[in-house]
């Protein structure tokens, strides 16, 4: 099992809210890690857009618009990166990361298409 | 302005090594840690490894510990990534960048194949 899971694909309409989610592998606790979100669009290097581990520890990119935004659903087990209003610009591939054991963890990343 | 440049990438036969630079500018390279992030085509993001601002720490992934060495030199806002007994498997591009990965360079191209 991976460390953190994402959805392969999400799809949504332009105007639209999109709930990404990372899910932790049982055993590994969302509470105790900052989770680090990225945006890559084809053929250009990813993007830092946004880390989140409360709403006391949080910090945007430089330059993210603030329609990107981070947060946990504990139940889940999950990071959340949620994007309000979405835009065509927004159509690319995003990954979350944690540091974990040592070494950086990305997500399997998950495909945003705005239809 | 943060910049990070790589070189050093190219084509090499399976065993064979090569040596990749990350240039950085735009901040004080000697207070950040760095890492080396690769991406295989088609696919997704893999950590690689990880140095500290002073070299004193270093961690790699599981994939290329033994084989990879990851170096700096603070005094020309150099680091390196010293891949040795290169794999099929390693080909990819290598992304340098800083931090917990805030600010990332435009990669190069590692292609492993006879």
């Amino acid at each position: 099992q991976a460390v953190l899971t994402q959805p392969s694909s999400l799809s949504a309409s332009p105007g639209a809210s999109a709930s990404l989610t990372c899910t932790l592998r049982s055993g590994i606790n969302v509470g105790t890690y900052r989770i680090y979100w990225y945006q890559q669009k084809p053929g250009s290097p990813p993007q830092y857009l946004l880390r989140y581990k409360s709403d006391s520890d949080k910090q945007q990119g430089s330059g993210v618009p603030s329609r990107f935004s981070g947060s946990k659903d504990a139940s889940a087990n999950a990071g959340i990166l949620l994007i309000s209003g979405l835009q065509s610009e927004d159509e690319a591939d995003y990954y979350c990361m944690i540091w974990h054991s040592s070494a950086y963890v990305f997500g399997t990343g998950t495909k945003v298409t705005v239809l | 302005e943060v910049q990070l440049v790589e070189s050093g990438g190219g084509l090499v036969q399976p065993g064979g090594s090569l040596r990749l630079s990350c240039a950085a500018s735009g901040f004080t390279f000697s207070s950040y840690s760095m890492n080396w992030v690769r991406q295989a085509p088609g696919e997704g993001l893999e950590w690689v490894s990880y140095i500290s601002s002073g070299s004193s720490t270093i961690y790699y992934a599981d994939s290329v510990k033994g084989r990879f060495t990851i170096s700096r030199d603070n005094a020309k806002n150099l680091m390196y990534l010293q891949m040795n007994s290169l794999r099929a498997e390693d080909t990819a591009v290598y992304y340098c960048t800083r931090e917990a990965s805030d600010y990332w360079g435009q990669g190069t191209l590692v292609t492993v194949s006879s």
